[in-house]
């Protein structure tokens, strides 16, 4: 299996300030057939299900505003929240869909 | 609008049974592949199981905790995912959610769970 680490499990950071988060695994998730990251982020509020953020690494999700970006290949990504607001408290996970199983992050707890 | 709830959650004994239900509308259920994902309390996300759709083979897949206790199904014909969870363990515990992919290659529409709580 695949194993997704996160870091840090946890961030205060301002608010208008930046956030990264950073996610590694274990073996790469890159497919050179069709130059593809197969890496999700999704972000988590209490009592909701995750919502997807990006795919393919850097691939933004409908509706996500344009201060969260991904990056990275192969074995590390990052998300970036270039100027946090309130509404981006939540727990962000990233996970894998190179292969079966689908494996997730331990997840990060963001916080102003 | 894709829209999936589940149902069937409730209080169980270890070593009992549960059927969970996902009931689907809003999109070609014919077409996808359905997941299941839990989340135990206070705990972070784990894939449970896949139902690929019948025109790419019908196959099925287990995370390893699960596998030979838990069996995922579908019934096309009424939009709905089911998930048998056999031979319950405490750490069974969770919210279960169906999830799917409608507009990228993961899990962009999920429903809103159900909680499954395995104790004596």
């Amino acid at each position: 299996d695949i194993v997704m680490t996160q870091s840090p499990d946890s961030l205060a950071v301002s608010l208008g300030e930046r956030a990264t988060i950073n996610c590694r695994s274990s073996q790469s998730v890159f497919y050179s057939s069709n130059n593809k990251n197969y890496l999700a982020w999704y972000q988590q509020k209490p009592g909701q299900p995750p919502k997807l953020l990006f795919y393919w690494a850097s691939t933004r999700e409908s509706g996500v505003p344009d201060r969260f970006s991904g990056s990275g290949s192969a074995t590390d990504f990052t998300l970036t929240i270039s100027s946090l607001q309130a509404e981006d408290v939540a727990v962000y996970y990233c996970q894998q869909y190179y292969n079966i199983p689908r494996t997730f992050g331990q997840g990060t707890r963001l916080e102003i | 609008e894709v829209q999936l709830v589940e149902s069937g959650g409730d209080l169980v004994k270890p070593g009992g049974s549960i059927r969970l239900s996902c009931a689907a509308s809003g999109f070609a259920f014919v077409n996808a592949w359905m997941n299941w994902v839990r989340q135990a309390p206070g705990k972070g996300l784990e894939w449970v199981a896949r139902f690929k759709s019948e025109s790419d083979g019908g196959t099925t897949d287990y995370a390893a905790p699960v596998a030979g206790r838990f069996t995922i199904s579908r019934d096309d014909s009424q939009n709905t995912l089911y998930l048998q969870m056999n031979s319950l363990k405490i750490e069974d515990s969770a919210v279960y959610y169906c999830a799917t992919s409608m507009r990228s290659p993961t899990f962009d529409s999920w429903g809103q769970g159900t909680l499954v709580t395995v104790s004596s």
